[in-house]
């Protein structure tokens, strides 16, 4: 089984519509974070989160907010979306204690139309 | 904005041969990783260099590091066409930033 898993893999919604990305993970990594993937470009933090009680907002979080329901959920709305929003969404975990390479979801991708 | 920025942004090269990335970053950093992503997947990490060591190896994968000139490459030697992907770079600072290059997209012909 993934260690990082994500849902929904595929969404299409309407621009206004309210959407949520669920991440979950089963590493026991406590730090979390949610990036966008555009075409051609890179990856941008959104949110990253180091515990349970612990919220940040990246490069980019305009639009979007998170919920951190355990260790191991971590979940991205997207309050009212728009069509600029359509992108490559990824889910990450890492232990610092162990080292600083992440672990990745499969994606979401998302397209608001 | 991204951190950094990785050179060429795309590459073809022939089974058997090397393949050099680079990659240029802005600011002081603590550590330099390397990912790679098969199309629309995650990332997979490759290797990661710190800010004090100047060169890496991990199998056919050689990294180095220039803190001076503030700048990485990776090398992957005797190339496969399996290593048909994109390649990242992605930085970390004191303030915990995690920033990604645009990356490289490396085809390998078979």
């Amino acid at each position: 089984d993934a260690d990082v898993t994500q849902t929904p893999r595929n969404r299409i919604t309407k621009t206004g519509k309210r959407i949520m990305l669920e991440c979950s993970q089963t590493k026991g990594h406590d730090r979390m974070y949610w990036y966008r993937q555009d075409p051609g470009l890179g990856l941008r933090l959104i949110y990253y989160s180091f515990d349970v009680k612990d919220i940040n907002k990246g490069e980019i979080s305009d639009g979007y907010s998170v919920s951190r329901q355990a260790q191991a959920k971590f979940s991205l709305s997207l309050e009212s979306a728009i069509p600029n929003q359509t992108a490559l969404y990824f889910c990450a975990t890492s232990d610092p204690k162990r080292g600083y390479e992440q672990y990745f979801g499969p994606g979401t991708r998302l397209t608001v139309t | 904005s991204q951190q950094g920025e990785e050179d060429p942004q795309a590459l073809s090269i022939q089974e058997g041969e090397n393949a050099t990335m680079n990659c240029s970053y802005k600011t002081s950093i603590n550590n330099l990783q390397w990912y790679r992503q098969n199309s629309g997947r995650g990332l997979v990490h490759l290797i990661l260099i710190r800010s004090n060591e100047r060169e890496k190896h991990s199998g056919r994968l050689r990294v180095t590091l220039d803190t001076s000139k503030k700048s990485s490459s990776l090398l992957i030697t005797a190339s496969r066409a399996a290593d048909t992907a994109s390649y990242f770079c992605a930085t970390d600072d004191d303030n915990n930033d995690m920033r990604f290059g645009a990356g490289t997209r490396l085809t390998v012909k078979p």
